[in-house]
């Protein structure tokens, strides 16, 4: 089994500030990593497919980048709506889901 | 507009049977495959299994498999996810959700999400 784990598992940030998440593979995935958000009582929403693909819909201040077994989800400049857990998925083997990032808003 | 309508909460007592629904409009339901996870309360995301409702082709999660049954009725745009003997550790938040992108392989991005069905086993 492919494990993923993100870093860190909990972040409280001011508005406007950069957040960084992290999602490594136990082993090469290549760019079959994709990123969700999770607001409370919510069903997840893709954000980033492929490693850096852009879902439809998504603001512009969220992107992703890696390859292999290092992945990042950057978001450029936090918003208080942008409250929630974030959970990258592998989907180059048998699919597996990080632990989840929680980003809370100071 | 594309989504999945699942079925509502469901409280049953250990060892009963369960069956859960998730219904697909707005896209050509037996091209996708759908899948289904499991969210423990508190708890992160766990892959559990996907079906391609054309073929009824079905793949399991190893820590699933025997567990739960995963199947589909193309004729009403349906899939479902069921229990022949529930355990009080089968609470949890069930989804369904859709492959990013029509056929392909058994492992994609989800794109389309329901909106979750709480199921609760308690004596």
């Amino acid at each position: 089994e492919i494990v993923l784990t993100q870093s860190p598992d909990f972040r409280s940030v001011t508005p406007k500030e950069k957040v960084t998440i992290t999602c490594r593979a136990s082993q090469s995935i290549g760019s079959s990593l994709h990123w969700y958000q999770q607001k409370p009582d919510q069903s997840p929403q893709l954000l980033i497919k492929y490693a850096s693909q852009s879902f439809s819909g998504v603001p512009s201040r969220f992107s992703g980048s890696g390859s292999g077994t290092d992945f990042t989800l950057t978001i450029s400049s936090l918003e208080a709506e942008d409250a929630a857990t974030y959970y990258c998925h592998q989907s180059s083997g048998l699919p597996t889901f990080g632990q989840g990032t929680t980003v809370e808003i100071k | 507009e594309v989504q999945l309508v699942q079925s509502g909460a469901e409280v049953k007592k250990p060892g009963e049977s369960l069956k859960i629904s998730c219904k697909g409009s707005g896209h050509i339901f037996t091209d996708y495959w759908i899948g289904w996870v499991r969210q423990m309360p508190g708890k992160g995301l766990e892959w559990m299994g996907v079906i391609y409702p054309g073929d009824s082709d079905t793949k399991y999660s190893p820590s699933f498999q025997g567990q739960v049954t995963i199947s589909a009725d193309k004729s009403i745009s349906t899939a479902y996810l069921q229990w022949s003997s529930l355990k009080a550790s089968d609470t949890a938040m069930y989804y369904c959700a859709r492959h990013v992108s029509s056929g392909g392989a058994d492992r994609n991005a989800f794109d389309i999400w329901g909106q979750g069905t709480m199921v609760t086993v308690s004596s």
